[in-house]
């Protein structure tokens, strides 16, 4: 059974930083692109970055570029977060979820088919 | 930028069939996916590649997208359907998320 697990969420005070982590069971984790996307209260899903396989690709949105730094350990199944200067607009559920085995700009199809439970980031004082 | 616009709500009568669209330039051109989000849960993909299903997805839901516009449409709508759903395509190395849709099951 395909299974990926959040973890590294809580309160952190503005400015501050977080690492999350993401542990990924049941499938060969070194064949997918990997992916965060979150959730703010209120509002709805946002993508937050993207890594190919041996992480020679990254993505990241606007909203996070220059802060956020997307990572993975292929020998441990593992996908990263690190959060630096993290802002009151970070605040939200955060996701890991798989993508495709697959990504090319020209094709763009790009899909999130399992998702962890998320994982609760607050930036507050 | 590329934007995803969907409508803020939409309402179904138990057994009727609901549409929830999806518009964004030249949409049509590019794949769309759909996915729902119960409340306290993860987002669940129903659609993707604008009319394939993930193997456990009921056939009830289905996807097309031609122009500027992507429907995902919901048959025989039961009251376990009501969640928030959310549309998606991919824009350079972007990816994009419609504003979501609640389907609410009267």
């Amino acid at each position: 059974e395909v299974q990926v697990v959040d973890s590294g969420g809580g309160l952190v005070q503005p400015g501050g930083s977080l690492r999350l982590s993401c542990a990924a069971s049941g499938f060969t984790f070194s064949g997918y692109w990997m992916s965060w996307v979150r959730r703010a209260p209120g509002k709805g899903l946002e993508w937050v970055a993207n890594i190919n396989q041996d992480e020679g690709e990254k993505y990241y949105a606007d909203s996070v570029k220059g802060r956020f730094t997307i990572s993975r350990d292929n020998a441990k199944n593992s996908l990263y977060l690190s959060m630096n200067s993290l802002r009151a607009d970070d605040t939200g559920v955060y996701f890991c979820a798989r993508g495709p085995t697959y990504y090319d700009i020209l094709t763009a199809s790009y899909y999130f088919d399992s998702w962890g439970q998320g994982t609760l980031v607050t930036v507050s004082s | 930028s590329f934007d995803l616009t969907q409508p803020p709500s939409v309402s179904v009568s138990p057994g009727q069939t609901a549409s929830i669209t999806c518009s964004g330039d030249k949409l049509g051109n590019k794949y769309a996916c759909w996915y729902l989000q119960k409340p306290g849960q993860s987002p669940v993909l129903l659609i993707y590649q604008d009319k394939k299903r993930p193997s456990g997805i009921p056939e009830r839901f289905s996807g097309s997208n031609s122009g500027n516009t992507a429907t995902l449409t919901i048959s025989g709508t039961q009251a376990m359907d009501e969640a928030d759903y959310f549309c998606q395509a991919c824009d350079s190395s972007s990816v994009v998320f419609g504003g979501g849709t609640k389907l609410t099951v009267l």
